[in-house]
């Protein structure tokens, strides 16, 4: 197991367009957790899943956004009509349950709203 | 919901000098702070963690302190050398069933002068 994976690493798409990303979680971890991460700041929460139950979705999180984990193994996570605000680095980590486990991120896809 | 705030934005330090970056908290529920190092163009990587029931951890020339009465947490690097340039990241979760999530500061750019 060679960690978290994301693909595409880089996607630049046309204003409208909607994108989907891909995240494998390391195999054991039943949690998996999607962030965006702009310029200069930290990574802000997007949502949660553990097993295939999406649990947590910050209220930041338009409708234009939706993930899905089916199977509790990959995630994919889809921006319908891409804004260019919606330009940044989203990051997929995963981590164990049940205790005090750190993430594992992976290398995030970065989005170019164009 | 929870605020982690960080501070300096930007810390300057010659090779062999300490370093110290602070955080401080809002929710007095959170008992989880892990601290992350993101080298330019990078994923997030795990440095160090601390649980709230415990005051101080070290690791080689990393320490975190935790004052859960000030609702602040440390980050100290000592002696520090060149390859310690990067972006550090604090955060902080309340570990629980509901998940692990976490919020995280704005970030601390260290650059370590040779």
């Amino acid at each position: 197991d060679t960690g978290v994976s994301q693909n595409p690493r880089h996607k630049i798409t046309k204003r409208g367009q909607n994108v989907t990303f891909r995240c494998d979680p390391i195999s054991e971890h039943n949690r998996l957790y999607w962030y965006r991460q702009t310029l200069g700041q930290g990574p802000e929460f997007l949502t949660y899943f553990q097993n295939e139950a999406q649990l947590e979705k910050s209220r930041l999180l338009s409708d234009r956004f939706s993930a899905e984990r089916p199977k509790g193994s990959f995630s994919t996570l889809e921006i319908q009509r891409t804004e260019q605000g919606d330009s940044a680095m989203y990051l997929c980590a995963s981590s164990l349950a049940g205790g005090y486990y750190g993430y594992t991120f992976g290398s995030g896809t970065r989005l170019t709203v164009v | 919901g929870e605020n982690v705030e960080q501070h300096p934005s930007t810390l300057s330090v010659q090779e062999g000098d300490s370093a110290v970056i602070k955080c401080t908290y809002s929710d007095s529920a959170s008992n989880y702070f892990p601290w992350y190092k993101q080298e330019l163009g990078k994923r997030p990587q795990l440095i160090i963690d601390i649980r709230s029931n415990v005051g101080e951890k070290k690791d080689q020339r990393i320490a975190v302190t935790l004052n859960k009465t000030a609702k602040h947490f440390s980050l100290h690097i000592t002696e520090t050398q060149p390859e310690d340039s990067a972006v550090y990241f604090c955060a902080a979760s309340r570990e629980g069933n509901a998940g692990n999530m976490l919020t995280f500061g704005g970030g601390t750019r260290l650059m370590v002068k040779p």
